[in-house]
């Protein structure tokens, strides 16, 4: 299977909160990182956490990490329509390069 | 003032051409790599570069080769293209690796197209 799973389609209404989760399998992950990507962009740093770390709160971002199930979610309240974006997991462990989720594509209905 | 930017932004070229992509950051970082990202948004890593040395070359073909003139400076070369060789191809540079915390910045990527 893959390192860094996720689900590919999240579909949410404006407004609401959205939940994007992530698996990895390399137990020595030191951070783990969630990336925005809009249509016809690059990747831009969303927020980080540290494996020590199991919330990190920031604005509208809240990331939860459980480090025993391997499990890290991003969720996004009050949901806008420019929210609309892939998000890409990814986690660095011991070669501290990070390794990529397929990206989740949120979709936010006005 | 952008920070990781990538030439060209599209290049569109036949099978069996030869073509580079040129990436440059003014960020002041270490380290450089080279992302391929496929129809599907699987995004892959294939080179690493840290202060000009070869670091990473994950299984790339080696018709694929990256030069790094300055630790500015990634370019991607690219011989006798192949339409498999059709994707988004990412620049990214970061803070040397191991530093705490060292999350990428990525360019805005050059869509290649091979016909």
């Amino acid at each position: 299977g893959e390192d860094v799973e996720q689900s590919l389609f999240l579909s949410v209404r404006e407004g609401d909160s959205s939940v994007i989760n992530c698996t990895y399998t390399d137990s020595s992950s030191t951070y783990l990182y969630w990336y925005k990507q809009e249509p016809g962009a690059g990747l831009q740093l969303l927020t980080y956490i540290f494996s020590n770390m199991d919330m990190k709160q920031d604005q509208r971002l809240t990331v939860l990490l459980n480090k025993k199930d391997k499990h890290l979610s991003l969720r996004i309240a009050d949901t806008q329509t420019g929210d609309s974006a892939i998000y890409f997991c990814a986690e660095a462990g011991g070669s501290y390069i990070p390794t990529f989720g397929r990206g989740t594509s949120l979709i936010v209905h006005p | 003032d952008t920070a990781v930017s990538q030439t060209p932004k599209y290049l569109v070229t036949q099978m069996g051409n030869d073509k580079s992509i040129k990436c440059e950051q003014n960020l002041g970082h270490d380290t450089m790599y080279w992302y391929k990202q496929d129809s599907k948004k699987f995004l892959k890593i294939m080179f690493s570069y840290n202060n000009k040395e070869l670091i990473i070359n994950e299984t790339v073909p080696n018709r694929f080769s990256p030069k790094s003139p300055d630790k500015a400076h990634l370019n991607l070369h690219i011989n006798s293209l192949e339409l498999g060789d059709s994707a988004v191809y990412f620049c990214a540079s970061s803070q040397p690796l191991g530093d705490t915390n060292s999350p990428l910045h990525f360019g805005n990527g050059t869509r290649l197209t091979v016909t």
